[in-house]
């Protein structure tokens, strides 16, 4: 059972803009969600994450955005540049417990 | 097409055994990764595995060991068990090394 979708296996962006990957989840009782970031041949790194008590959390350039009511939430990268390109996980937990993760989405900036 | 599938789902051993963990990729997927996840530790690799080689291993002790199989199917081992190790493993799949993973459903391990 998928309960952490991403539905976007690829998004490519010019160098300086907006990246906006988003992922979507079923499981209302998940109370903390993660981002982690991928390249190739190497394990993930966790990039950001937020708490289901709030809707929007902040590092640098990054900006996870948290919407309950719709289980959404999205990660704006700005600008983008092209040592962002990776390949994009949203994970979901709660209790601490078990960590639900999406597929991925290959993130391409383009110089 | 069946996802990832991790066995077993739960496990419980004692300090000072050794366990094998399952893994069976999606099919025609070559590129099989590990994780251990613990909370507060997030997700942290272990080791990937393609064509049956070890591509790249994390910073872990040399008590957790790998391996994979022709039919890309992997196990993961870990030996003297401590109660550290104690935690969810997650096994993930995909095409080819820089490509999308798909993950299972994790092994719970408890070690007591």
């Amino acid at each position: 059972d998928q309960q952490v979708k991403q539905n976007s296996p690829s998004l490519s962006v010019q160098e300086g803009r907006i990246s906006i990957l988003n992922c979507d989840y079923t499981n209302s009782m998940f109370d903390y969600f993660l981002w982690y970031k991928k390249y190739p041949a190497e394990g993930p790194t966790f990039l950001i994450s937020i708490s289901s008590i709030k809707d929007k959390n902040e590092d640098g350039r990054f900006t996870v955005f948290l919407n309950k009511s719709a289980k959404h939430l999205s990660l704006h990268i700005v600008p983008s540049q092209p040592g962002d390109s990776a390949v994009y996980f949203c994970a979901a937990q709660y209790n601490n417990n078990d960590m639900r993760f999406g597929a991925g989405t290959r993130l391409t900036v383009k110089p | 097409k069946a996802g990832v599938t991790q066995t077993p789902r739960y496990l419980i051993k004692t300090r000072g055994q050794q366990v094998t963990l399952s893994c069976s990729p999606i099919s025609g997927h070559r590129s099989v990764s590990w994780y251990q996840q613990t909370p507060g530790q997030g997700l942290q690799f272990l080791f990937e595995y393609f064509s049956e080689t070890q591509r790249n291993k994390g910073n872990f002790p040399g008590r957790f060991s790998g391996r994979q199989f022709s039919n890309s199917r992997s196990e993961m081992n870990v030996s003297t068990l401590e109660l550290g190790d104690s935690a969810l493993y997650l096994c993930a799949s995909s095409l080819a090394w820089d490509t999308e993973a798909f993950f299972g459903q994790g092994t719970r391990l408890t070690v007591v």
